[in-house]
This record gives structure tokens, C-alpha cells and sequence, in this order.
């Protein structure tokens, strides 16, 4: 079975600055597909970015981008120029490649809080 | 295009009393999924269906819980008889079926058993 490790359950980052979120995961598959979701107060689970395994450039979104280490297995969020709204609760999460439409696995989350 | 939406989207109840959780997918998305949040922990998937077909129910406590997806959109989740334990958030996501699949998450409903 596959699991998701993300050992900081907290984190802070000044307003403008750079923070850096941990992910591991562990999986026997080759082909799979990692994201990162972002759950504020609301509750509402937010896509952030997404990552495939079969692709070696990492992807970015904006201010967000990853650095996917398939052979260490790692998959961290870098936020860039942090802004007050990006304060929430971010997940990691895998999910196979092998079967359509199958379960995510989550990490346990860390929360991110940004100082003004 | 709207997203997926759920209600209600807070409910309290007292143990013992049945409750029921209704999810609206994306358009035009096949599978549904019912994840169950536990506080300070990631999503866990209750139940995954693929048009009206239940295909990952593994880990529904169908002593308990059940859930349908009549006519392959709407889905509703229930929970009869209620227990303390059974207060989350309950997660509804939906998603196109294909290869490139994203879930997307509709809001939650908040539950508190009494």
C-alpha cells in the first residue's frame, strides 16, 4: 500500500517570502500522479499543482512550483513571494496511475501560516 | 462551470439518529468519490463509484453507512444509526474518466453527533 509522509505538522513564512513545504511518499508503482491541495477555514480541498511521474521537468503554477525526486521519492511545494491568502491547511497526496479513477492517499497535512 | 456542491453543509444531530449527505458532481464527470476527513488528518475515501457502480467500497462500515448514485449523477451518502465517532467532515470529489483525471473537491459538509 502506498503512504504519504509529511513530517512538518506546521509552518510559518513571512508575507513576500519563500517557504518550503515537505512531502515523502512510498510506492512500488513507476507511473502515479502527485498533488498538492490547499484546505483553508472553508473546509474546501483546492488543487494547487499536480505532478506526473513520467515527466521529469517539475511543474509550476504561478508562485507555486514542486521539486519532484522520484528516486528519493520526495515531492516538495515551494511558495514564492508568500501572500496572506495562501494561509491554510496543504495536503499532499498520491494517487496510481494503473487503475482510472483511483483513491488519493493523503499526507497528514501542514498547516502554513503567513506573518504580515 | 460550476463545481461540485454539497448539502448541507453543517448538520447536528444526536447519536443514534439517522443523517444523509447529498453531492452534486462536475458536469459531465463519471466518478464520484466520498472521502471522510477525521480532524487534523488528511482525506480518507469512503466509497468510489464509476457511473451508478460502487467500485471501491472497501473501506465503507456498511453495517452503518451506505451510499447510492441513482441514474449515475447525484450521489447520496447515509449514515443510520449515528455514532459520536462519526463526526468529520464528509468530502465529496468528482472527476472526468480518463488518464488525466484530476478529483475536485466540492465544499464539505460539517458533521457533529451529540
Amino acid at each position: 500500500a502506498q503512504t504519504v509522509t509529511q513530517s512538518q505538522p506546521e509552518m510559518s513564512v513571512q508575507e513576500a517570502e519563500t517557504v518550503t513545504l515537505s512531502c515523502t511518499y512510498d510506492t512500488s508503482e513507476s507511473d502515479y500522479y502527485l498533488f498538492w491541495y490547499k484546505q483553508p477555514p472553508s473546509r474546501q480541498m483546492i488543487l494547487v499543482i499536480r505532478q506526473e511521474a513520467y515527466k521529469q521537468q517539475n511543474a509550476t503554477e504561478n508562485r507555486f512550483s514542486v521539486n519532484f525526486q522520484k528516486a528519493a521519492k520526495s515531492f516538495s511545494l515551494k511558495i514564492s513571494d508568500s501572500q496572506l491568502g495562501d494561509a491554510a491547511m496543504y495536503f499532499c497526496a498520491y494517487r496510481s496511475a494503473q487503475t482510472s479513477g483511483s483513491r488519493l492517499t493523503f499526507g497528514e497535512g501542514t498547516q502554513l501560516t503567513v506573518n504580515p | 462551470e460550476a463545481g461540485v456542491v454539497q448539502s448541507p453543509r453543517y448538520k447536528i444531530i444526536e447519536k443514534k439518529q439517522p443523517v444523509a449527505f447529498w453531492c452534486n458532481p462536475i458536469s459531465g464527470h463519471n466518478t464520484l468519490y466520498w472521502y471522510l476527513q477525521n480532524l487534523g488528518q488528511g482525506p480518507e475515501l469512503l466509497i468510489r463509484y464509476e457511473n451508478e457502480e460502487a467500485v471501491d467500497d472497501s473501506q465503507l462500515p456498511k453495517d452503518r453507512f451506505s451510499a447510492e448514485r441513482l441514474k449515475g449523477v447525484d450521489s447520496t451518502l447515509k449514515i443510520q444509526p449515528a455514532e459520536l465517532g462519526d463526526s468529520a467532515v464528509y468530502l465529496c470529489a468528482s472527476s472526468q474518466y480518463t488518464n488525466q483525471e484530476t478529483q475536485y473537491f466540492g465544499p464539505g459538509t460539517r458533521l457533529l453527533v451529540l
